[in-house]
Order: C-alpha cells, then structure tokens, then sequence
C-alpha cells in the first residue's frame, strides 16, 4: 500500500518568514495530493491540492509543488502570519470514487511575532 | 447541516465497554471514510462506504471493530470490549464522489475516545 512520510515533524518561522514543508510517497500511481490544516482540537480542512497532471499550483500565499519522478511534493507558505500556526498534514491517493488518503504524521508549524 | 455532523464529540468509556459513533455525512454525498487519529499521528484510514456499501474494510484493526451505514446516509462506527489502545480521535469524512475525480474530502471534528 502507499506510504507517505513528512518533514520536518515540527517548524518555527517568524512571522513574514516562509515555511515549507516536504512529503514524500511510495505509489508511483497516486496522482492526487491535497494538504489538509488542523487546528488544535479542530476538523482537518483542505487547504490546497494538485494532481499529477501540473507541478505546481498557487493560491495566495500558499503553494504546493510536485515532483513526480522522484515523488515527492512540497507545500510553500509565504509571508507567514501567527493564524497560519496549526498542525499540516500531506496526503496521498489515486483518483476515483473510492480512493482512500493515506496522510503523512504532521508538521506542527508555529508562527512567533 | 452544512457539514460533517459527528456524536458524541467526546466519550469516556471501561475498558471493556462497547461504544458506538456516529457520523452524519453532508447530504448527498455518495462516499464515506472512517479514519483514526492517534495524538500527534495523522488520520488512519479505517473504512469506506459507497452509499450503503462497505466497500474497503482494510484498516479496520480488529474482529472488534465495525461500521455500517445502513440507509447510505448516516453512519456508526462501533467497538465492542473496547480496550486501552483503541484511545484515538475518530473522524469521519464524506466526499461527493463524481466518477473517476477525486473530490474535496470533507471531515467532521471527530469523536475523542478515551478507554480507561
């Protein structure tokens, strides 16, 4: 089955400062790649995905690269702000209807004034 | 509602005791995942459903674990003599599922299971 792992596992950036965080996969077939954000005691929610078919996509200050041949993808956040802090996790998948995520452990990201 | 509805938000049980959760999903939405999330882990998958079919029970950890979702729209996850390990948040997820894209997943805020 599809493994993911994450880096780093915890991110402390002052604010303005970018973050990134990495992921890397195992199945060369998934072609789907969200990022989800967890706020402490809160519900996962996505905030940006990419599939297979683009190496990168942006929406605001955030923006999610993919390499497919060495399968690994990244998630960018630019001029950091303290409601970025949260725990973010990457995800995995195929397309299709009955495609299951497998996430990655987390990145605690921290934003400090 | 307007999103994933999930009960009890939180639930303390013996070791021993048998718990049920419950996840309504958004309205309409064909597929729903049952994940669990040990603290400081990422979401594990557990189950899935498409409408009422069970169709991937791979990750469910035990014979003590089960789910249906009898009418394709609310569903309950259940765990009988629950044991010390089986501590975790349990979330659950629905997706609207047109076929052959993979949509958004949408996730309620989880029932937080401690076992004594």
């Amino acid at each position: 089955g599809e493994n993911v792992e994450q880096h780093p596992s915890t991110l402390s950036v002052q604010e303005g400062d970018s973050a990134v965080i990495k992921c890397t996969y195992s199945d060369s077939a998934s072609n789907y790649f969200p990022w989800y954000k967890q706020e402490l005691g809160k519900r996962p929610q996505l905030i940006i995905d990419i599939r297979s078919n683009v190496g990168e996509k942006k929406d605001q200050r955030i923006a999610v690269t993919l390499n497919k041949t060495a399968k690994h993808f990244s998630l960018h956040i630019t001029e950091t702000q303290p409601e970025d802090s949260a725990v973010y996790f990457c995800a995995a998948s195929k397309t299709g209807t009955a495609s299951k995520l497998t996430f990655g452990t987390g990145t605690r990201l921290q934003v400090t004034l | 509602g307007a999103g994933v509805s999930q009960s009890p938000r939180y639930k303390v049980a013996k070791r021993g005791q048998d718990v049920a959760l419950r996840c309504d999903p958004i309205s309409g939405h064909v597929s729903l995942f049952w994940y669990q999330q040990a603290l400081g882990q990422g979401p594990e998958f557990l189950t899935y459903f498409q409408n009422e079919a069970q169709l991937d029970k791979s990750g469910l950890p035990s014979d003590r674990f089960f789910a249906e979702r009898p009418e394709g729209s609310v569903s309950t996850l259940k765990i009988q003599r629950t044991q010390q390990e089986d501590s975790a948040v349990y979330l659950c997820a629905s997706r609207r599922s047109t076929s052959g894209v993979t949509g958004e997943l949408f996730f309620g805020e989880g029932s937080r299971l401690t076992v004594l």
